[in-house]
């Protein structure tokens, strides 16, 4: 199973800020990354996905990159609605697997 | 749109059946997955069965537990779980494939 991690576990920031994100994956997983946010109460959405592409709806201020097993998302001009926790997950590999979150939280 | 039901408390070693409605697309075009959320935890994908159901994975953790099928006469995906555990207490949501496409979550609860 491919593990992935995520840091840092938490991340305080203000309003306006630019934050990156990162994933990591304990083997390849090629391009076959995506990202999701999820807020408290509510079901996971999804951001991106293969690495880099926005899915439908998604602001220009998320983007994501990386290949193999390096990953990340960055978020510019941090809105008061991107505070959330974010995942990362490999869809290269079944199982397909998540990270453990990253809580972006207003400082 | 994807309805997820048949959540509900149930005792250790008991069942459950899971079921998830589907409108607004083709649902035999699509795989689908089911992916739970235990409290206040991370996500796990638990299965994947393709369009047309000759295709089908489980996680390790419940692997000979739970079975994936579904009914694409009747646009339903259902999960049934078997021999539940306490670690199975989750929100188990239906999801299609590509990620975008969520039911909100049907709570199981395995408690004595």
């Amino acid at each position: 199973e491919i593990v992935m991690t995520q840091s840092p576990a938490t991340l305080s920031v203000s309003p306006g800020e630019r934050v990156t994100l990162s994933c990591r994956a304990s083997q390849s997983v090629s391009s076959n990354l995506a990202w999701y946010q999820q807020k408290p109460g509510q079901v996971p959405r999804l951001l991106i996905y293969v690495t880099s592409t926005r899915a439908t709806g998604i602001p220009a201020r998320f983007s994501g990159s990386g290949s193999g097993t390096e990953f990340t998302l960055t978020i510019s001009n941090l809105q008061s609605e991107d505070f959330a926790v974010y995942y990362c997950q490999q869809y290269n590999n079944w199982p397909w697997t998540f990270g453990q979150g990253t809580k972006v939280e207003i400082k | 749109q994807l309805v997820d039901s048949g959540g509900g408390l149930v005792q250790p070693g008991g069942s459950l059946r899971l079921s998830c409605l589907a409108s607004g697309f083709t649902f035999s075009s699509y795989g689908m997955h089911w992916v739970r959320q235990a409290p206040g935890k991370g996500l796990e994908v638990v299965s994947d069965i393709s369009g047309d159901g000759s295709r089908i994975f489980y996680a390790d953790s419940v692997k000979g537990r739970f079975t994936v099928s579904r009914d694409n006469s009747e646009n339903t995906l259902y999960l049934q779980m078997n021999s539940l555990r306490t670690e199975d207490t989750a929100l188990y949501y239906c999801v299609r494939s590509g990620g975008v496409y969520w039911g909100q979550g049907a709570l199981v609860t395995v408690s004595s």
